[in-house]
């Protein structure tokens, strides 16, 4: 099945520094989907964006679909963007496949 | 409109009982899926429902179960609950639209074994 990998696995910033996350993934796609789970558990869609770029407001994601990796950007970076943001793919089946995560601390 | 509710939100059992949860989805989304998510194995995909009908399994045993009723509410079912089943399950919604389908996540059930 797809393996999906994502890098680094923890991050640590200050608040205003900016931030580039990273999922590589092992087979085409044509859905990937990035969240935000914020400490209470809850999922919280960023993007769907199987190719291309998106932005929404600090935050901006880029597809290379051909070289299989996603890229997550988060600039200005604030406190309340701490969480772990997965990246997740469609499985043959349909089902998400999600990465590890990468763990977000930003500190005041 | 309103998001994907699960209920409850906090479980705690023992070994060898059975649970119950439930999901209701976004208002006019027809699938439902579920997903474990434990600090070892990560998020899991447990199955998938439409219109009353599991259309995907994922790799669980049969202790796992589900169903989806005609308004599209779900409900999982995991019988003689195991220490390992101690995980925070997610329910999310999608609705096919062009082609993309985008999954909504509910807040989750964090349930313990004891």
């Amino acid at each position: 099945g797809i393996q999906v990998e994502q890098s680094p696995p923890d991050l640590i910033l200050q608040e205003g520094a900016n931030s580039t996350l990273r999922c590589n993934f092992s087979d085409s796609v044509n859905n990937l989907q990035w969240f935000h789970q914020n400490p209470w558990g809850q999922l919280i869609n960023l993007f769907y964006i199987p190719s291309g770029t998106k932005q929404n407001g600090r935050l901006s994601a880029t597809t290379v679909a051909t070289e299989r990796y996603s890229l997550l950007y988060i600039s200005s970076s604030q406190t309340t963007d701490s969480g772990v943001y997965f990246c997740a793919v469609a499985g043959s089946q349909g089902n998400l496949i999600f990465g590890k995560g990468t763990k977000l601390s930003v500190k005041p | 409109k309103a998001g994907v509710t699960q209920t409850p939100r906090y479980l705690i059992k023992t070994r060898g009982q059975q649970v119950t949860l439930s999901c209701s989805p976004i208002s006019g989304h027809r699938s439902v899926s579920w997903y474990q998510q434990t600090p070892g194995q990560g998020l899991q995909f447990l199955f998938e429902y439409f219109s009353e009908t599991q259309r995907n399994k994922g790799n669980f045993p049969g202790r796992f179960s589900g169903r989806q009723f005609s308004n599209s509410r779900s409900e999982m079912n995991v019988s003689t609950l195991e220490l390992g089943d101690s995980a925070l399950y997610l329910c999310a919604s999608s609705l096919l639209q062009g082609g993309i389908s985008t999954q909504y996540f509910g807040p989750g059930t964090r349930l313990t074994v004891l």
